[in-house]
Protein backbone atom coordinates (compact mmCIF):
# COMPACT_ATOMS: atom_id res chain seq x y z
CA UNK A 1 0.00 0.00 0.00
CA UNK A 2 1.05 3.46 0.19
CA UNK A 3 3.69 5.16 2.67
CA UNK A 4 3.33 7.96 4.27
CA UNK A 5 5.92 8.66 6.89
CA UNK A 6 6.14 11.09 9.94
CA UNK A 7 9.04 13.21 11.64
CA UNK A 8 10.24 12.30 14.42
CA UNK A 9 8.68 9.55 15.73
CA UNK A 10 8.77 11.09 19.14
CA UNK A 11 9.81 14.34 20.66
CA UNK A 12 10.04 15.46 24.11
CA UNK A 13 9.77 19.07 25.07
CA UNK A 14 9.75 21.70 27.60
CA UNK A 15 7.11 23.93 28.51
CA UNK A 16 6.21 26.87 26.53
CA UNK A 17 8.55 25.27 23.04
CA UNK A 18 7.05 24.91 19.63
CA UNK A 19 7.25 21.12 17.99
CA UNK A 20 7.19 20.60 14.73
CA UNK A 21 5.97 17.44 13.20
CA UNK A 22 6.17 16.63 9.27
CA UNK A 23 4.04 14.10 7.41
CA UNK A 24 5.21 13.39 3.77
CA UNK A 25 3.24 11.17 0.99
CA UNK A 26 6.35 8.99 -0.68
CA UNK A 27 3.93 7.36 -3.21
CA UNK A 28 1.14 9.55 -4.12
CA UNK A 29 0.76 13.19 -4.39
CA UNK A 30 -1.85 14.30 -1.76
CA UNK A 31 -3.98 17.83 -2.13
CA UNK A 32 -5.59 17.03 0.98
CA UNK A 33 -4.21 15.13 4.17
CA UNK A 34 -5.70 14.69 7.58
CA UNK A 35 -4.21 15.17 10.79
CA UNK A 36 -5.43 13.16 14.04
CA UNK A 37 -4.86 13.43 17.73
CA UNK A 38 -4.86 9.56 20.27
CA UNK A 39 -4.79 10.16 23.88
CA UNK A 40 -4.16 6.90 25.65
CA UNK A 41 -6.86 4.26 25.07
CA UNK A 42 -8.91 6.68 23.19
CA UNK A 43 -9.81 6.77 19.32
CA UNK A 44 -8.46 9.28 16.74
CA UNK A 45 -9.94 12.39 17.05
CA UNK A 46 -9.45 14.81 13.39
CA UNK A 47 -8.30 17.88 14.04
CA UNK A 48 -7.60 18.94 10.60
CA UNK A 49 -7.74 18.53 7.15
CA UNK A 50 -4.82 20.04 5.64
CA UNK A 51 -5.29 21.20 2.02
CA UNK A 52 -2.27 21.83 -0.63
CA UNK A 53 -1.86 25.74 -0.95
CA UNK A 54 -4.90 26.83 1.34
CA UNK A 55 -5.98 27.28 4.31
CA UNK A 56 -6.31 24.15 6.91
CA UNK A 57 -9.89 23.26 8.03
CA UNK A 58 -10.10 23.20 11.37
CA UNK A 59 -12.60 20.62 13.81
CA UNK A 60 -14.31 22.38 16.35
CA UNK A 61 -12.65 23.15 19.45
CA UNK A 62 -9.07 22.35 17.94
CA UNK A 63 -6.91 26.08 17.90
CA UNK A 64 -6.01 26.60 14.64
CA UNK A 65 -3.45 29.48 16.69
CA UNK A 66 -2.03 26.83 18.54
CA UNK A 67 -1.89 24.25 15.63
CA UNK A 68 -0.14 25.55 12.85
CA UNK A 69 -0.90 23.48 9.76
CA UNK A 70 0.92 24.40 6.74
CA UNK A 71 0.93 22.12 3.53
CA UNK A 72 3.28 23.87 1.11
CA UNK A 73 3.28 20.93 -1.05
CA UNK A 74 2.12 18.06 -2.52
CA UNK A 75 3.86 15.63 -0.22
CA UNK A 76 4.39 17.75 2.64
CA UNK A 77 1.97 18.65 5.38
CA UNK A 78 2.92 20.00 8.78
CA UNK A 79 1.70 20.52 12.28
CA UNK A 80 3.41 23.08 14.55
CA UNK A 81 1.98 23.08 17.85
CA UNK A 82 3.21 26.47 19.57
CA UNK A 83 3.47 26.71 23.38
CA UNK A 84 3.04 23.38 24.03
CA UNK A 85 1.79 22.46 27.54
CA UNK A 86 1.71 19.39 29.04
CA UNK A 87 -1.99 18.84 28.13
CA UNK A 88 -1.12 18.58 24.72
CA UNK A 89 0.74 15.41 25.28
CA UNK A 90 -0.32 12.87 23.13
CA UNK A 91 -0.01 10.64 19.65
CA UNK A 92 -0.44 12.55 16.92
CA UNK A 93 -1.29 11.19 13.18
CA UNK A 94 -1.17 12.25 9.88
CA UNK A 95 -2.60 10.16 6.94
CA UNK A 96 -2.65 10.57 3.39
CA UNK A 97 -4.08 9.29 -0.33
CA UNK A 98 -3.66 5.63 -0.83
CA UNK A 99 -3.71 6.22 -4.80
CA UNK A 100 -5.52 8.30 -7.60
CA UNK A 101 -9.08 8.09 -7.62
CA UNK A 102 -9.42 6.43 -4.31
CA UNK A 103 -10.00 7.93 -1.37
CA UNK A 104 -8.39 5.19 0.97
CA UNK A 105 -6.37 6.73 3.66
CA UNK A 106 -3.13 5.42 5.07
CA UNK A 107 -1.61 6.55 8.27
CA UNK A 108 1.86 7.46 9.32
CA UNK A 109 3.64 5.83 12.25
CA UNK A 110 2.30 8.87 14.21
CA UNK A 111 4.77 11.46 16.76
CA UNK A 112 4.38 10.84 20.40
CA UNK A 113 4.73 13.99 21.81
CA UNK A 114 5.38 14.50 25.60
CA UNK A 115 5.70 18.40 27.07
CA UNK A 116 7.30 18.25 30.00
CA UNK B 1 -25.57 11.26 18.21
CA UNK B 2 -21.85 9.71 17.20
CA UNK B 3 -21.30 9.54 13.36
CA UNK B 4 -19.68 6.41 14.06
CA UNK B 5 -20.53 3.63 16.71
CA UNK B 6 -18.29 0.71 18.20
CA UNK B 7 -18.71 -1.87 21.07
CA UNK B 8 -15.34 -1.04 23.13
CA UNK B 9 -15.67 -4.70 24.54
CA UNK B 10 -12.84 -6.06 24.63
CA UNK B 11 -14.23 -8.93 22.74
CA UNK B 12 -12.58 -12.80 23.65
CA UNK B 13 -12.42 -15.16 20.95
CA UNK B 14 -10.86 -18.90 21.11
CA UNK B 15 -8.08 -19.34 18.35
CA UNK B 16 -9.44 -20.53 15.16
CA UNK B 17 -12.78 -19.04 16.02
CA UNK B 18 -14.88 -16.75 13.96
CA UNK B 19 -14.68 -12.93 15.56
CA UNK B 20 -17.46 -10.61 14.51
CA UNK B 21 -17.12 -6.89 14.85
CA UNK B 22 -19.80 -4.09 14.37
CA UNK B 23 -20.43 -0.91 13.53
CA UNK B 24 -23.39 1.66 13.30
CA UNK B 25 -22.69 5.16 11.25
CA UNK B 26 -25.03 8.06 11.23
CA UNK B 27 -26.86 8.74 7.67
CA UNK B 28 -25.13 11.85 6.28
CA UNK B 29 -24.90 11.57 2.59
CA UNK B 30 -22.53 9.47 0.47
CA UNK B 31 -19.97 7.61 2.35
CA UNK B 32 -17.76 4.65 2.11
CA UNK B 33 -16.33 2.65 4.59
CA UNK B 34 -12.91 1.22 5.92
CA UNK B 35 -11.56 -1.06 8.76
CA UNK B 36 -8.24 -0.26 10.84
CA UNK B 37 -6.06 -2.47 12.66
CA UNK B 38 -4.24 -0.87 15.91
CA UNK B 39 -1.96 -2.23 17.85
CA UNK B 40 -1.18 -0.73 21.11
CA UNK B 41 1.10 2.15 20.28
CA UNK B 42 1.27 1.89 16.73
CA UNK B 43 -0.60 3.79 14.21
CA UNK B 44 -3.83 2.23 12.96
CA UNK B 45 -3.15 -0.12 9.60
CA UNK B 46 -5.80 -0.46 6.58
CA UNK B 47 -7.30 -3.82 6.68
CA UNK B 48 -10.15 -3.51 4.44
CA UNK B 49 -12.16 -0.90 2.72
CA UNK B 50 -16.00 -1.59 1.96
CA UNK B 51 -18.39 0.66 -0.78
CA UNK B 52 -21.35 -0.89 -1.67
CA UNK B 53 -23.88 -3.19 -0.29
CA UNK B 54 -22.93 -6.85 0.97
CA UNK B 55 -19.76 -8.69 1.79
CA UNK B 56 -15.93 -8.57 0.45
CA UNK B 57 -14.06 -10.61 1.31
CA UNK B 58 -9.77 -10.49 1.45
CA UNK B 59 -8.38 -13.62 2.81
CA UNK B 60 -9.40 -14.60 6.29
CA UNK B 61 -11.26 -10.95 6.74
CA UNK B 62 -14.65 -10.05 5.38
CA UNK B 63 -16.76 -6.67 5.87
CA UNK B 64 -20.03 -6.24 5.32
CA UNK B 65 -22.41 -3.21 4.70
CA UNK B 66 -25.68 -3.29 4.98
CA UNK B 67 -26.29 0.83 4.13
CA UNK B 68 -30.52 0.40 4.93
CA UNK B 69 -29.69 -0.11 8.47
CA UNK B 70 -26.32 2.01 8.72
CA UNK B 71 -24.12 -0.88 10.01
CA UNK B 72 -20.95 -1.92 8.58
CA UNK B 73 -19.29 -4.96 10.32
CA UNK B 74 -15.72 -7.41 9.90
CA UNK B 75 -15.52 -10.74 10.26
CA UNK B 76 -12.44 -12.71 10.98
CA UNK B 77 -11.99 -15.90 10.48
CA UNK B 78 -9.54 -18.56 11.98
CA UNK B 79 -8.47 -15.74 14.24
CA UNK B 80 -4.77 -16.17 15.76
CA UNK B 81 -3.11 -14.67 18.89
CA UNK B 82 -1.59 -12.02 16.44
CA UNK B 83 -4.67 -10.48 15.51
CA UNK B 84 -5.46 -9.51 18.92
CA UNK B 85 -5.64 -5.85 18.60
CA UNK B 86 -8.02 -2.85 18.63
CA UNK B 87 -9.84 -2.39 15.48
CA UNK B 88 -11.27 0.58 14.26
CA UNK B 89 -14.19 1.53 11.94
CA UNK B 90 -13.72 4.54 9.71
CA UNK B 91 -16.22 5.98 7.26
CA UNK B 92 -15.43 8.70 4.66
CA UNK B 93 -18.97 11.38 4.77
CA UNK B 94 -18.02 12.62 0.83
CA UNK B 95 -20.12 15.57 1.73
CA UNK B 96 -17.84 16.89 4.62
CA UNK B 97 -14.40 14.98 2.83
CA UNK B 98 -14.30 14.09 6.45
CA UNK B 99 -13.07 10.73 7.97
CA UNK B 100 -14.52 10.00 11.61
CA UNK B 101 -13.34 6.73 13.61
CA UNK B 102 -15.37 4.91 15.80
CA UNK B 103 -14.07 4.47 19.54
CA UNK B 104 -12.85 0.88 18.81
CA UNK B 105 -13.11 -2.54 19.89
CA UNK B 106 -10.43 -4.43 21.56
CA UNK B 107 -9.95 -7.87 20.71
CA UNK B 108 -8.55 -10.57 22.17
CA UNK B 109 -7.63 -13.95 20.91
CA UNK B 110 -6.81 -16.44 23.43
CA UNK B 111 -4.25 -19.35 22.68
Amino acid sequence: GAVVSQHPSWVICKSGTSVKIECRSLDFQATTMFWYRQFPKKSLMLMATSNEGSKATYEQGVEKDKFLINHASLTLSTLTVTSAHPEDSSFYICSGPGGMGTDTQYFGPGTRLTVL
Amino acid sequence: QKEVEQNSGPLSVPEGAIASLNCTYSDRGSQSFFWYRQYSGKSPELIMSIYSNGDKEDGRFTAQLNKASQYVSLLIRDSQPSDSATYLCAVHFYNFNKFYFGSGTKLNVKP
